[in-house]
């Protein structure tokens, strides 16, 4: 079945230590994103990717990073200047059309620790 | 810009109450509509959709009607149950010819729902 896999789901980092989140997609769609959620709160957007080899930043990049060498693959590392990293994160894709709508994995709970 | 805002939660209900979650949404362009529903400790899952005016998106007994009119999305559903409780986010999906963002969603802030036995 096609999905949108996210890994880890429980993740623990010291502080200082650089840690990536996985995000693999097999829906062949273009657009991926990375939102950051905290206890009650609502979606905040961290960086997405439109197509291969380009990504822009969202309302709250810093202190994170992402890449995008494969269609299928958008991995977020939380950096070490990130200075609240513990928090829920969750992966979406999308065919890139008004109309679709998103897909999104289960989501990563990262603790800093 | 485009901007979504949801009523304020929580909502508690009791099961086989009514369920009205209030959305209204700002918007450049003609915008596709959406409901969300994230259950605790998960993503989130489409529930429903509308693409134009006057459509109604339904599915497991929500609805919402797209209001251009009154540029309202509402979700609604006659008798809620235990397992309706949840987080459930409004968005829209909205460019402009030839937008850099095209197919981004704007999601609003989310309404927590608590259904008791």
């Amino acid at each position: 079945d096609g999905g949108i896999t996210q890994s880890p789901k429980y993740l623990f980092r010291k502080e200082g230590q650089n840690v990536t989140l996985s995000c693999e997609q097999n829906l062949n769609h273009d657009a991926m994103y990375w939102y950051r959620q905290d206890p009650g709160q609502g979606l905040r957007l961290i960086y997405y990717s439109q197509i291969v080899n380009d990504f822009q930043k969202g309302d709250i990049a810093e202190g994170y990073s992402v890449s995008r060498e494969k269609k299928e693959s958008f991995p977020l590392t939380v950096t070490s200047a990130q200075k609240n990293p513990t928090a829920f994160y969750l992966c979406a894709s999308s065919m890139g059309r008004d109309n679709y709508g998103y897909t999104f994995g289960s989501g990563t709970r990262l603790t800093v620790v | 810009g485009n901007s979504v805002t949801q009523m304020e939660g929580p909502v508690t209900l009791s099961e086989e109450a009514f369920l009205t979650i209030n959305c209204t949404y700002t918007a450049t362009g003609y915008p596709s509509l959406f409901w969300y529903v994230q259950y605790p400790g998960e993503g989130l899952q489409l529930l429903l959709k509308a693409t134009k005016a006057d459509d109604k998106g339904s599915n497991k007994g929500f609805e919402a009607t797209y209001r251009k009119e009154t540029t309202s999305f509402h979700l609604e559903k006659g008798s809620v149950q235990v397992s309706d409780s949840a987080v459930y986010f409004c968005a829209l999906s909205a460019t402009m010819g030839g937008g850099t963002s095209y197919g981004k969603l704007t999601f609003g802030q989310g309404t927590i729902l608590t259904v008791h036995p």
